[in-house]
């Protein structure tokens, strides 16, 4: 499975943008990207996924580089209950693997957002 | 209906004990998985069903055993525990990854303590 690397800890202040980055360098050609989060004690919330193409839904954006080695996500209005813990995943495919739907969770950032 | 719903939500068993852990989904999902996670790391995948089979084990000590009787519930049959085994235990499901690459639910999670 492609490992991937993000920053244990950052900061932002409320109302404000907070971009997390995640690198996954060894990510294959066909392998998704996925982010989720954790608020304290509760099952991970997924948020946004995606290939190769920069994608957006109603909780955040996801910027994929060209070279796919790395990724951001942004929280474009950073709340108070935005405050968890952030995975960044890379999610074997489908097909043709046998371990299509593995998922390895690295260790995550801890996203404090702040008053 | 977008709930992985998981019981029960605190379990303190005794080393001789067997209990069982329950999850339920309805929303159609093929795949179902559990994820154990100790204070302060990251969920680690355990077992993976697809289709109601067992597609992935990694490595769990048999005292863990699960079973997936039907498409909406799984199962986690705990016997002869030891003390490490505390932990938060995740339940989450999907489409089944073969079929096609969407995001996973999680539960709540049923927090163990093995005393």
């Amino acid at each position: 499975d492609a490992k991937t690397t993000q920053p244990t800890s950052m900061d932002c202040a409320e109302g404000r943008a907070a971009n997390l980055p995640c690198n996954h360098s060894t990510i294959s050609g066909n392998e998704y990207v996925y982010w989720y989060r954790q608020i304290h004690s509760q099952g991970p919330q997924y948020i946004i996924h995606g290939l190769k193409n920069n994608e957006t839904n109603e909780m955040a954006s996801l910027i994929i580089t060209e070279d796919r080695k790395s990724s951001t996500l942004i929280l474009p209005h950073a709340t108070l209950r935005d405050t968890a813990v952030y995975y960044c995943i890379v999610r074997v495919p489908r097909f043709p693997s046998t371990n299509a739907g593995k998922s390895t969770f690295g260790d995550g950032t801890t996203l404090t957002v702040k008053p | 209906d977008t709930e992985v719903t998981q019981t029960p939500k605190h379990l303190v068993m005794g080393m001789t004990n067997k209990k069982s852990l329950k999850c339920e989904q309805h929303m159609g999902h093929r795949a179902m998985y559990w994820y154990k996670q100790k204070a302060k790391k990251p969920p680690e995948l355990m077992f993976v069903y697809s289709y109601e089979k067992l597609s992935i084990n990694e490595s769990v000590p048999s005292r863990f055993s699960p079973e997936c009787p039907n498409s909406s519930l799984l199962n986690l049959h705990l016997h002869a525990l030891q003390p490490e085994d505390s932990a938060l235990y995740l339940c989450a499901s999907s489409h089944d990854p073969r079929d096609r690459d969407t995001e996973a639910f999680f539960g709540q999670g049923t927090r163990l303590t093995v005393v």
